[in-house]
């Protein structure tokens, strides 16, 4: 089992739809929780983190935990094509809020007018 | 506010043949970390500078990677010899606070050994 799964893709939305983008762990003692967004030959970009169970919200974003299921999801509301890139969910090692992170493997969204 | 540069954009080398990948990161930012990720695989932490220190390189692949970071500021990656798995994209970022996985990464310098 990989330490940070992704549902790899490619996810395609049309625009003004709900992206959801999904990411399992395998560490228990995680407590933070990055997502970081990558267009295509770019840097990747950190958009939202979330450290407590439940909704995180940061204007068309929502992180979701959920740490007895070892799950966190990204949700994009009113999905616009410059949305269209790649998802990474990045966890540091377990009870730290470290910089060594684990990343999966990335998710590819396609947002189509 | 100039973000982290990463230089070369794209270098392409032979295999047994040696390679500087260079890291200049936000100034101020005391933290200075590289990642890689090769075709097909996740971006993976290779390791992890305070200052000019290294805090933590238990993922550095083997003995023909070198990392410095002369005086705390700038970074470089050495390759020597490389060879053909060491083809991939090697990231840099950086961070003011040490524990925090809020990084400003660099676009990555494109290493690919023929």
């Amino acid at each position: 089992q990989k330490e940070v799964e992704q549902n790899s893709g490619p996810l395609s939305v049309p625009e003004g739809a709900i992206a959801s983008l999904n990411c399992t762990y395998s560490d228990r003692g995680s407590q933070s929780f990055f997502w970081y967004r990558q267009y295509s030959g770019k840097s990747p970009e950190l958009i939202m983190f979330i450290y407590s169970n439940g909704d995180k919200e940061d204007g068309r974003f929502t992180a979701q935990l959920n740490k007895a299921s070892q799950y966190v999801s990204l949700l994009i509301r009113d999905s616009q094509p410059s949305d269209s890139a790649t998802y990474l969910c990045a966890v540091p090692p377990g009870g730290t809020s470290y910089g060594k992170l684990t990343f999966g493997q990335g998710t590819i969204l396609t947002v189509h007018p | 506010e100039a973000g982290v540069t990463q230089f070369p954009s794209h270098s392409v080398i032979e295999k047994g043949q040696t390679v500087t990948l260079r890291c200049d990161p936000i100034s101020g930012h005391d933290n200075l970390y590289w990642y890689r990720r090769v075709m097909g695989k996740e971006i993976k932490f290779l390791l992890h500078f305070v200052k000019e220190s290294k805090q933590d390189e238990s993922g550095m692949p083997n003995n023909r990677f070198l990392a410095e970071r002369t005086g705390g500021t700038y970074s470089t990656l050495k390759v020597q010899p490389a060879e053909l798995e060491d083809s991939g994209v090697y990231f840099c970022a950086s961070s003011q606070v040490t524990y925090t996985g809020e990084l400003f990464f660099g676009e990555g310098s494109r290493l690919t050994v023929l």
